[in-house]
């Protein structure tokens, strides 16, 4: 079975620092990986994703992930966070060949940008 | 929220009445699923659709049904809610991309049940 874990629940850092939210995973098989970002009061946003190919992913808003296959992690880095950047990311991890309902979300990271 | 409306978007309930959550997509997509959001635990699925008439349950299906009588609608229901409900429910769709199962979700319905 998959799982996947979100080390940190909280993140706070300073506006213009540097940020890695760390995601691990465990699975048997062939995965694919996303991270999904939720601003206050709203629904889930695709940040960026990891179908297969190049390990190093970019998406939206200057957020970028490394899939990292010995290690089993997909981590979230941004070089310089803004404020704007304060919400909640979660992780999720799917297998190729496992059933529609089988993608698994970790318990998400709140991340806080102080100025 | 990319075609998908959830409604109602707040409900206030009491314990033992029937609850019944809409989710409506335009994109035409043959998956749809039913999330609930709660803090420290994520997001775990309560059930799932991949056509009409056609459902799965997931993590957390006690107590959830859905029915799906059309591709654009699904709909979630509480038969008697508990307390233990009250949470944040999302509906989400699939866009399957090479097999990859990728969801976009609705806004979000804000349960409570006192």
């Amino acid at each position: 079975a998959q799982s996947v874990t979100q080390l940190d629940s909280q993140v706070p850092v300073f506006e213009e620092a540097p940020v890695e939210l760390r995601c691990n995973y465990s699975s048997s098989v062939s995965v694919y990986l996303f991270w999904y970002v939720q601003y206050p009061n709203q629904g889930l946003q695709l940040l960026l994703k990891y179908l297969s190919g190049s390990t190093l992913v970019k998406g939206i808003n200057g957020f970028e992930a490394e899939f990292n296959k010995s290690q089993t992690s997909f981590h979230l880095r941004k070089p310089s966070v803004h404020i704007s950047d304060t919400a909640e990311y979660f992780c999720a991890v799917g297998d190729y060949g496992g059933s529609q309902g089988n993608l698994i979300f970790g318990k998400g990271t709140k991340l806080s940008v102080k100025p | 929220d990319a075609g998908i409306t959830q409604s109602p978007r707040h409900k206030v309930t009491e314990t033992g009445t029937p609850v019944t959550l809409r989710c409506h997509q335009t994109e035409n997509h043959r998956y749809m699923y039913w999330y609930r959001q709660d803090p420290g635990h994520g997001l775990r699925l309560i059930h799932y659709s991949y056509g009409v008439k056609d459902t799965d349950k997931g993590e957390v299906s006690d107590g959830y049904s859905v029915s799906r009588s059309k591709t654009e609608d699904f709909l979630l229901t509480l038969e008697s809610a508990t307390s233990s409900q009250t949470s944040v429910y999302f509906c989400a769709i699939s866009g399957t991309v090479t097999g990859a199962n990728v969801l976009t979700f609705g806004a979000g319905s804000r349960l409570t049940v006192l």
